[in-house]
């Protein structure tokens, strides 16, 4: 099973800052990732997959690099709606066994 | 407007038996991956498996095989997570979730609301 790891776990940056959050993957998985936002009481909003493809209506200050094993991201300018949790997947293998990160709270400051 | 809207709340007994549903509406079912995620505060967001409804084809998550049973029925656009024998250690809220290509299953696009799922004596 391929093992995200997301640091740091917590993050607290003011309005306005950037904010930068990375996501590690035990072994390659190319191209294959996928983050998301969730806010409390909501499902799992899919922000980015192909590691820098963004999701349409998705504000253009979120962007996502990365391949292989080492993946960020980068929110540009946070806004207030930013403050949440977010998520990386990979879906790289068949047969499937897709993984989580555990996630990075991103706080206000 | 693809929508993925999931049955409701539910609190169970150990070792009771459970079926949970996400009807979709919005796009062609039978062409789409769905993919069940447990939530829970320890450990996270969890893959859980999948199904191509077109053909039934199935996948589980080794950690989850045998304990639960996902299937899908095209002629009312709907998926399901059964429970033979619930355990306390299900409890937790349940995502449905449609993948964004039809060919392979990989990220998850339209995600059902959630459904917690209380398990206690």
């Amino acid at each position: 099973e391929i093992v995200l790891t997301q640091s740091p776990a917590t993050l607290s940056v003011s309005p306005g800052e950037r904010a930068t959050l990375s996501c590690r993957a035990s072994q390659s998985v190319r191209s294959s990732l996928a983050w998301y936002q969730q806010k409390p009481g909501q499902a799992p909003r899919l922000l980015m997959y192909g590691a820098s493809t963004r999701v349409t209506g998705i504000p253009d200050r979120f962007s996502g690099s990365g391949s292989g094993t080492e993946f960020t991201l980068t929110i540009s300018s946070l806004q207030s709606e930013d403050f949440a949790v977010y998520y990386c997947q990979q879906y790289d293998k068949w047969p499937p066994l897709h993984t989580f990160g555990q996630g990075t709270k991103l706080e206000i400051k | 407007e693809v929508q993925l809207v999931q049955s409701g709340q539910e609190v169970k007994k150990p070792g009771e038996s459970l079926n949970i549903s996400c009807k979709t509406s919005g796009y062609n079912f039978a062409n789409y991956w769905i993919g069940w995620v447990r939530q829970t505060p320890g450990k996270g967001l969890e893959w859980m498996g999948i199904i191509y409804p077109g053909d039934s084809d199935t996948r589980y998550n080794p950690s989850f095989q045998g304990q639960v049973t996902i299937s899908a029925d095209t002629s009312i656009s709907t998926a399901y997570l059964l429970w033979r024998s619930l355990k306390a250690s299900d409890t937790a809220i349940y995502y449905c979730a449609r993948t964004g290509d039809t060919a392979i299953p990989n990220w998850f696009d339209s995600w059902g609301q959630g459904a917690l799922v209380i398990v206690s004596s």
